[in-house]
């Protein structure tokens, strides 16, 4: 089986930066994704690591590590639009199915 | 663009109703999916499907079936919805890596 870890909520200032944590335990491993889903919208995708490190995309990075079953997203300079939920999701070995933890709400205050 | 449609965004039904959730996708994807998604619990996988007539159970299968009749359409099937089911219904679609995710259902089970 799969358990992703991440916290409920997390508050952040606009402009300042704001960093999600993710923690997994799978039988497997093929990949770390990470959505942002809007209130009443369906999620999007923003990131996906498959080998350790960190990637790279305008204000947004994500981080991974294997070895200690790891991964955060980072946001800069952070906008009131950012306020969303974030979703961490693993890919075991088989397929394309993916594990989605309960999901990080984000509130950017001014 | 990118599409993935479901065929309603609000259902309301009565108990013991079997209810029709739709969902089209014009990317020519393999693999299809479909989610529940209810606040704490994240989004859990109920059913999958990676070719046409093929199916694969989720995490949460239990009182639902799938049908895959085409390759842009993937059907989930309350047969006998209950309470317990109300929920927002996601739909996605993938090729290789990143899922694209529908709108939404959300239903009622009165």
């Amino acid at each position: 089986g799969q358990n992703i870890d991440q916290p409920t909520e997390m508050t952040a200032t606009e402009g300042a930066i704001v960093q999600i944590n993710c923690t997994y335990q799978t039988s497997g491993f093929n990949g770390l994704f990470w959505y942002q889903q809007h209130a009443g919208e369906a999620p999007t995708f923003l990131s996906y690591n498959v080998l350790d490190g960190l990637e790279e995309k305008g204000r947004f990075s994500s981080f991974l590590s294997r070895s200690k079953g790891y991964s955060y997203l980072l946001l800069k300079e952070l906008q009131m639009k950012d306020s969303a939920s974030y979703l961490c999701a693993v890919r075991a070995n088989a397929g394309n199915m993916l594990t989605f933890g309960g999901g990080t709400r984000l509130m950017v205050k001014p | 663009d990118v599409k993935v449609t479901q065929s309603s965004r609000y259902l309301v039904k009565r108990t013991g109703e079997k209810v029709f959730l739709e969902c089209v996708q014009d990317m020519d994807h393999e693999n299809m999916f479909w989610y529940r998604q209810d606040p704490g619990l994240g989004l859990r996988l109920i059913y999958f499907s990676y070719d046409v007539k093929m199916k694969e159970k989720g995490d949460i299968p239990e009182g639902y079936s799938v049908s895959r009749e085409k390759k842009e359409r993937f059907s989930l099937i309350l047969e006998s919805a209950s309470t317990n089911q109300t929920s927002m219904y996601l739909c996605a679609s993938s090729s290789t890596i990143e899922q694209y995710f529908g709108p939404g259902t959300r239903l009622t089970v009165t």
